[in-house]
């Protein structure tokens, strides 16, 4: 079975400051690889993913995750934060078969101070 | 075209009642998760449905938690003889195509309930 660990579990960074977020998983094959924003009191939502291909993946809100095979990770990243940045990020991995649940890290949340 | 809707927000019940908590997909989604989310910890698949069907139940509790996904209407999650540690966010998210559980799933805000 799938699992995925987020070794950080809080980090604040200075607003325009680089932000590198810690996602680590463990799967037998190539996985399918999510990160999700949640705001405060919020749902969740898909900033992005990968499956295949080019390892390097852009997302939404400025967001890129670059996923690396030999370190089974697939960290978070973006240039410069915005205060509205603040929130709570997921990541997630899933199977190719797409027939097994995705499987959630506990989170990092993100603070940005002024 | 609205997102995933889900009520109440917020719920309270004493210990031994029922919750019951409705989540309305994306108009053209047919196919609905449930998760829920305690205090510190990340998101726990529990179900996922699609219309009149459950195609994956592994995360549910085996008593008292059943769920729902109606031809009509939204998908209920049934929590019955609720207990403390019940008290949680259930967050539900909906996809519209058949590639499963890698499908983009877009979530709704959660109901928050808690048990006294």
């Amino acid at each position: 079975a799938q699992s995925v660990t987020q070794p950080d579990i809080h980090i604040t960074v200075s607003e325009g400051a680089s932000l590198e977020l810690r996602c680590n998983y463990s799967y037998g094959a190539t996985p399918y690889l999510f990160w999700y924003v949640q705001s405060p009191g919020q749902g969740l939502q898909l900033l992005l993913k990968y499956f295949s291909g080019d390892t390097l993946v852009q997302g939404i809100k400025g967001f890129e995750a670059e996923f690396k095979r030999s370190q089974s990770s697939f960290n978070l990243r973006k240039p410069s934060v915005h205060w509205s940045d603040a929130a709570e990020y997921f990541c997630a991995v899933g199977t190719p078969a797409g027939n097994t649940p995705l499987v959630f890290g506990k989170g990092t949340r993100l603070s940005v101070i002024a | 075209n609205a997102g995933v809707m889900q009520n109440p927000r917020h719920l309270v019940r004493r210990r031994g009642q029922e919750a019951r908590l409705r989540c309305s997909p994306m108009k053209g989604h047919s196919h609905v998760y449930w998760y829920r989310q305690l205090p510190e910890e990340g998101l726990k698949f529990m179900v996922y449905l699609q219309k009149e069907n459950i195609i994956d139940e592994s995360g549910m509790p085996k008593e008292r938690f059943s769920a729902e996904f109606p031809k009509e209407g939204p998908s209920i999650l049934r929590i019955q003889q609720v207990v403390r540690g019940d008290s949680a966010a259930y967050f539900c998210a909906s996809s519209p195509r058949t590639s499963g559980f890698t499908d983009t799933q877009y979530f709704g805000p959660g109901t928050r309930l808690t048990v006294l």
